[in-house]
């Protein structure tokens, strides 16, 4: 089974710091995701990676950034957090294939006081 | 207002009744995929629909994608305790070259004893 993993559940960070989220895969996956995950939102795609060093801007990158220097480890950069960026944060990765579905993490919850 | 609109957003039934969940677009997508998440868990893909009119059964959950590709249903018959949890839509918009998914807002299901 592939095995995405978060490297925190619960994160409590102060406004203005600087916050590293990570995520690592198991199975070899080309492509890793960053979702926000907030109530009646659904998932909105911040960053994406199809390859190492490599990244694309999703739907809301604003305030966030990304580092993709080993193909199993897709990190989430907060560089100065703000409030409005508490959040559920959820990580992904598949094969790339079409059609390929998504293996999550199990989320990195983020309070931004 | 969301590419993917699901509906009902929240729905609560007794164990043993039928449900049907709804997921609306004005765009087509060469595929769609629903996800079952439960809490402190990342969503897990329950299903890939491709072809328009698609039926595909999973035990007692039925997906349907639309005749033309912008609309899909869940259907759960005789709900049980354990179908408990938040149904995501996620499609894959038919201009997209790459493998990223258009989720929708979601909805929360709760099953009663």
């Amino acid at each position: 089974d592939v095995k995405v993993t978060q490297s925190s559940r619960y994160l409590v960070k102060r406004t203005g710091e600087k916050v590293f989220l990570e995520c690592v895969q198991d199975m070899d996956h080309e492509n890793m995701f960053w979702y926000r995950q907030d109530p009646g939102l659904g998932l909105r795609l911040i960053y994406f990676s199809y390859d190492v060093k490599m990244k694309e801007k999703g739907d809301i990158p604003e305030g966030y950034s990304v580092s993709r220097e080993k193909k199993e480890r897709f990190s989430l950069i907060l560089e100065s957090a703000s409030t409005n960026q508490t959040s559920m944060y959820l990580c992904a990765s598949s094969f790339g294939g079409l059609h390929s579905p998504l293996h999550f993490g199990n989320g990195t919850r983020l309070t931004v006081t | 207002t969301q590419l993917l609109e699901q509906s009902p957003q929240f729905l609560s039934i007794q164990e043993g009744e039928n449900l049907t969940v709804y997921c609306n677009s004005s765009s087509v997508f060469s595929s769609l995929q629903w996800y079952r998440q439960e809490p402190g868990e990342g969503p897990v893909l329950l299903v890939t629909v491709v072809t328009g009119g698609e039926v595909k059964k999973l035990k007692r959950l039925t997906f349907q994608f639309g005749d033309a590709r912008k609309d899909s249903s869940l259907h759960i018959t005789a709900a049980q305790t354990g179908d408990t949890g938040l149904y995501l839509c996620a499609g894959a918009l038919l201009e997209n070259a790459g493998n990223m998914l258009t989720f929708g807002g979601g909805t929360r299901l709760m099953v009663k004893p």
